[in-house]
């Protein structure tokens, strides 16, 4: 089973559709849980955290559900802004030593916002 | 991220060449990361850095080389064992603490020539 897997995608939706990610994770030790956002050609960029009571920013929600393994993210209202690639992260534990730990990043979903 | 440099943004390799990726970081973190990311595909880790003069490989450090004599900058050298470079270069870092996120550079594009 892969460490990280996200819905294959891609998603293409209208101007103003709700639109929700799936990613799972392996390892049930993960400790933290993110969403990056990745633009063509450019870096990841963080989305938000993922936090273990559910949390919102503005017209996205991140749940997690460590019982099953898997985080969500939704996205109300879409905007042709929001067409990008979505990166489920997942923290897997301290590397080698303390002071880091390695985040694991899932292939991503990719997102069309049509107008 | 603005407190991260990674310079240049395209560089070109020819054959048995080594070429030296730069990343620097202003941001006063403690661990800094470098990944690679070929088209269609997850990140994967080269190496990291947690402090200054040390460094660990990650998952696929072979063909590459890194140095951490300053906190502030992390280096990458592509040497000319690793025989398909071709890729988009991430430099990361981070405060070191769990649920802290990493942040990015933006990136080089590695091709050969």
């Amino acid at each position: 089973r892969k460490e990280v897997e996200q819905d294959p995608g891609p998603f293409n939706v209208p101007e103003g559709a709700t639109v929700a990610f799936n990613c799972t994770y392996s390892n049930s030790a993960s400790q933290s849980f993110f969403w990056y956002r990745q633009d063509c050609r450019k870096e990841p960029k963080l989305l938000m955290s993922v936090y273990s009571s559910g949390n919102e920013d503005g017209r996205f929600t991140a749940q997690l559900n460590r019982a099953s393994q898997y985080i969500s993210l939704l996205i109300r209202d879409s905007k042709l802004s929001d067409s990008a690639t979505y990166l489920c992260v997942v923290n897997l534990g301290p590397l080698s030593g303390a002071g880091s730990y390695q985040l694991t990043f899932g292939k991503g979903t990719k997102l069309s916002v049509i107008p | 991220d603005g407190g991260i440099t990674q310079s240049p943004k395209y560089l070109f390799r020819k054959e048995g060449q080594n070429v030296t990726l730069s990343c620097e970081q202003n941001l006063n973190h403690d661990a800094m990361y470098w990944y690679r990311q070929d088209p269609g595909q997850g990140l994967r880790l080269i190496y990291y850095s947690q402090i200054v003069n040390d460094f660990q490989k990650g998952d696929i450090a072979e063909g590459y080389s890194v140095s951490r004599e300053k906190k502030e900058s992390f280096p990458l050298t592509v040497t000319s064992a690793q025989k398909n470079p071709t890729a988009f270069y991430l430099c990361a870092t981070s405060t070191g603490s769990f649920n802290q996120p990493q942040h990015f550079g933006d990136g080089t594009r590695l091709s050969i020539l």
